[in-house]
């Protein structure tokens, strides 16, 4: 079957720290490679997105890479903020589907 | 200008009782979606409807029953509402595409039991 597996939360950093959530999948057609973040009472905002092998999503530092060869897609940013504490959640979507599935998302807290 | 909506924003009520969620989007998109968020922040489909049909049902009670009168509204009704049915439930939409459509979601529903 499809699904993705996230790093465990919660994960806690200094401001300016380095960030990286580890996210893996199974598939079993072509997935499209998402992630989505939620900050604290609202709904989910896509970050990223990656629709194939090497693509790299970027947006709002954040960074992400499709890797077919290790089926992963890990979100990283260089240097975090007080303003990035939320849930973040790994997802795919194979092609021709139409729903996502989701890893289990990883809560982020940034300290000052 | 708000993409996609839900109402109510908060819902409190009894076991046993019914009730509705509504939800709409002006993104001109013609696939809608409800998913579950349980207590662990897990998010699963429930249905998925294109063009006010169902494409996507994922085994849930009954007691759900999604309609669409058309393609820019997707509410949800549940019937005697149980314990277990206490989370968080957000509407989403997208444009049915290849799998690269993102799909953009609405700030969620908190539905508690008592």
């Amino acid at each position: 079957g499809n699904s993705v597996t996230q790093m465990e939360g919660p994960v806690t950093l200094s401001e300016e720290a380095f960030l990286t959530i580890n996210c893996t999948y199974t598939a079993t057609g072509y997935p499209s490679l998402f992630w989505y973040v939620q900050y604290p009472g609202e709904g989910l905002q896509l970050l990223l997105k990656a629709t194939k092998a090497d693509d790299k999503g970027s947006n709002k530092g954040f960074e992400a890479t499709y890797r077919k060869e290790t089926t992963s897609f890990h979100l990283e940013k260089g240097s975090v903020q007080v303003s990035d504490s939320a849930v973040y959640f790994c997802a795919l979507r194979i092609q021709g589907a139409q729903k996502l599935v989701f890893g289990q998302g990883t809560r982020l807290t940034i300290n000052p | 200008d708000t993409a996609v909506s839900q109402t109510p924003k908060y819902l409190v009520t009894q076991m046993g009782n019914d009730k509705s969620i509504k939800c709409e989007q002006n993104l001109g998109h013609d696939t809608m979606y409800w998913y579950k968020q349980d207590s662990k922040k897990f998010l699963k489909i429930m249905f998925s409807y294109n063009n006010k049909e169902l494409i996507i049902n994922e085994t849930v009670p009954n007691r759900f029953s999604p309609k669409s009168p058309d393609k820019a509204h997707l509410n949800l009704h549940i019937n005697s509402l149980e314990l277990g049915d206490s989370a968080v439930y957000f509407c989403a939409s997208s444009q049915v595409g290849g799998g690269d459509q993102p799909q953009h979601f609405g700030d969620g529903t908190r539905l508690s039991i008592l």
